[in-house]
């Protein structure tokens, strides 16, 4: 199975920073990368799908990037609503995987 | 609008099954969509269980696959779990979900919390 390794772990940020967050693939995965937002008590959230598009209804704030086996997620200017947990996963073979998530924190 | 629910005990003994259905409205689980089981430890990240598609075709995570079992229902439109010889490590919110072949996973239930304990 493919392994997704995302850094940091965790990031304490404020409100209009921009927040960069790392998603690395243990094999190449062409562009099936994707990304969700994890709030507690909720269903996580689709962000951006095949690595670079945004999901419809989804800020222009967030934006993806990236193919092979390293991809990044984006937030240009941290909004209150988006401290929460955001994970990686590859859809390039039917074996999901989820990264480990990155726990973005108010500073 | 598509509309995931998952049910089942909220409490299983250690060694015991665990059992989820999830309920799919809104769309026809006979369609183009895969349907999955992922969890969330307490305290940890999310994890992938296994997927499965109507034709009955599975996939399960390679260190889970000796415990579960997932099976279909096109009938009544639902989808289910069954994890044998759960223990304190299977404690998790368990969501219901779908996705597209190889695309994301767009379909979520609201999760349901199974705790392993005696």
């Amino acid at each position: 199975d493919i392994q997704m390794t995302q850094s940091p772990s965790s990031l304490s940020a404020s409100v209009g920073d921009r927040v960069t967050i790392a998603c690395r693939a243990s094999q190449t995965i062409g562009s099936y990368l994707h990304w969700y937002q994890h709030k507690p008590g909720k269903a996580p959230k689709l962000l951006i799908y095949a690595a670079s598009s945004l999901q419809s209804g989804v800020p222009s704030r967030f934006s993806g990037s990236g193919s092979g086996t390293d991809f990044t997620l984006t937030i240009s200017s941290l909004q209150p609503g988006d401290f929460a947990t955001y994970y990686c996963q590859q859809s390039y073979i039917s074996l999901l995987s989820f990264g480990g998530g990155t726990k973005v924190e108010i500073k | 609008q598509v509309h995931l629910q998952e049910s089942g005990p909220g409490l299983v003994k250690p060694s015991e099954t665990l059992s989820l259905t999830c309920t799919v409205s809104g769309y026809s689980l006979s369609s183009a969509h895969y349907w999955d089981w992922i969890r969330q430890p307490p305290g940890k990240g999310l994890e992938w269980i296994g997927s499965i598609y109507h034709s009955g075709n599975t996939y399960y995570k390679p260190s889970l696959k000796s415990r579960v079992t997932l099976s279909v229902d096109t009938s009544k439109n639902q989808f289910s779990l069954k994890l044998i010889s759960v223990t304190a490590a299977d404690t998790a919110v368990y969501y219901c979900a779908g996705h597209a072949y190889a695309a994301a996973v767009d379909y979520w239930g609201q999760g349901a919390l199974v705790t392993v304990s005696s």
